[in-house]
């Protein structure tokens, strides 16, 4: 079974500054994927980023950066320069990459992040 | 290119009536997938196709719920005798395959009265 928490319900941040959005993952898959997704008020979720358990690297896409701590089972999502459009629900969620079920996602329970001017 | 597209976005349904819903995946994807997603929380997983095949449906909440994708490309979640506790948002996603990101679609808005 897989398990992410968002301890976060809410976040404010002010425009053009950095913000972390934490996430911590519970899984006994030995390979997975983490994903972030966003989604705005008009309910689509839109991917950001996504990083594999075995990539070396931590994946980064424009402004978004993931932090990924193996050893702390957290992949928290970093956005720099935050923008007034960057006001969304955001979701990490996982994906275990080995048996039967390396297919469906398994998402936290969401962070709301508001960008003030 | 077009995105996943849901309808309707909205739906009102009176307590007993059955409910259609409709996706229509990014062409060429072969993996669909139908989310539930309750108000406050994150999208949990109901059902899952390869092509027209349904591989997985373990996420489905009750008999009351079937899935299908006849013809490998555009799916219908059907909902019979709708309960007040249906009421979420439906999120319909597609995936070149099952390994590769998930596209999702704008959801529709189930409400039971």
């Amino acid at each position: 079974a897989q398990k992410i928490t968002q301890t976060q319900p809410g976040m404010f941040v002010q425009e053009k500054e950095a913000v972390t959005l934490d996430c911590t993952y519970d899984t006994s898959d030995p390979s997975y994927g983490l994903f972030w997704y966003k989604q705005p008020s008009s309910g689509e979720m839109i991917f950001l980023i996504y990083q594999g358990s075995y990539d070396q690297q931590n994946a980064t896409e424009g402004r978004y950066s993931l932090n990924f701590q193996k050893a702390r089972k957290s992949a928290n999502l970093v956005i720099s320069a935050s923008q007034l459009g960057d006001s969304a629900m955001y979701f990490c969620a996982m994906r275990g990459n080995s048996g039967g079920s390396n297919y469906k996602l398994t998402f936290g329970k969401g962070t709301l992040l508001t960008v003030n001017p | 290119g077009a995105g996943v597209s849901q309808s309707p976005r909205y739906k009102v349904a009176k307590r007993g009536q059955d409910v259609a819903l409709r996706c229509d995946p990014i062409s060429g994807h072969v993996s669909l997938f139908w989310y539930q997603q309750a108000l406050g929380q994150g999208p949990e997983f109901l059902t899952y196709f390869q092509n027209e095949a349904q591989l997985d449906k373990s996420g489905l909440p009750s008999d009351r719920f079937f899935a299908e994708r006849p013809e490998g490309s555009v799916s219908t979640l059907k909902i019979q005798r709708t309960q007040q506790e249906d009421s979420a948002v439906y999120l319909c996603a597609s995936s070149l395959n099952s390994y590769y990101e998930q596209y999702f679609g704008p959801g529709t808005r189930l409400t039971v009265t």
